[in-house]
């Protein structure tokens, strides 16, 4: 099956500051997912990209399709964007697996 | 619009004992999903139904069963529970594999 990595494992940020994280994978997907896993467990959709750019608020993320990876940018952190960051990616099916997620951890 | 709905959210089983996950969704999706999520790992396939009427196997299978019962409905069942099957279960839903995936809020199992 298709291999997705992120990078960076885990990100420690100051409120404020800027981060980006990275996922890539094996193979050319036609399904590319961003997702925040919030301290409670729920997962919340951030970003359907499996091309191109989009932008939402103090998120963006931009996946180069061609050369097989997607980086999520936060502008201006805040403690509430704490989480596990996952990105998701199916090929052709429907089996859509999953990166071990970037742990990103905002201090006051 | 709830989107998917898992039930229960939180269940203890003794091993051996069996159970079924409930999830149903009001989005009109044709295709459904069950993934488990284990500490510090992302979400594994356990089975999905594209449509229905059809169920098939993902990335592990093992001592599980689902059913699809109607459009809105996806359950999974544990016949024999085992301790390493202590996770966390989502279950999710999308217009077929192009399409947006929405996940459930989760069901907290641990086998004791």
């Amino acid at each position: 099956g298709i291999q997705v990595e992120q990078s960076p494992p885990d990100l420690i940020l100051q409120e404020g500051a800027n981060s980006t994280l990275r996922c890539n994978f094996s193979d050319s997907v036609n399904n590319l997912q961003w997702f925040h896993q919030n301290p409670w467990g729920q997962l919340i959709n951030l970003f359907y990209i499996p091309s191109g750019t989009k932008q939402n608020g103090r998120l963006s993320a931009t996946t180069v399709a061609t050369e097989r990876y997607s980086l999520l940018y936060i502008s201006s952190s805040q403690t509430t964007d704490s989480g596990v960051y996952f990105c998701a990616v199916s090929s052709n099916d429907y089996k859509l697996s999953f990166g071990a997620g970037t742990t990103v951890t905002v201090r006051a | 619009n709830a989107g998917v709905t898992q039930t229960p959210k939180f269940q203890v089983l003794k091993t051996g004992q069996s159970m079924t996950l409930q999830c149903a969704q009001d989005m009109n999706h044709n295709s459904m999903y069950w993934y488990r999520q284990d500490p510090g790992m992302g979400l594994r396939l356990i089975y999905y139904s594209a449509s229905e009427g059809t169920t098939d196997k993902g990335e592990v299978p093992n001592g599980y069963n689902v059913s699809r019962l109607n459009k809105r409905e996806f359950s999974l069942r544990l016949e024999s529970a085992a301790p390493s099957q202590t996770s966390v279960y989502f279950c999710a839903s999308s217009e077929g594999y192009r399409g947006e995936a929405f996940f459930g809020q989760g069901t907290r199992l641990t086998v004791v």
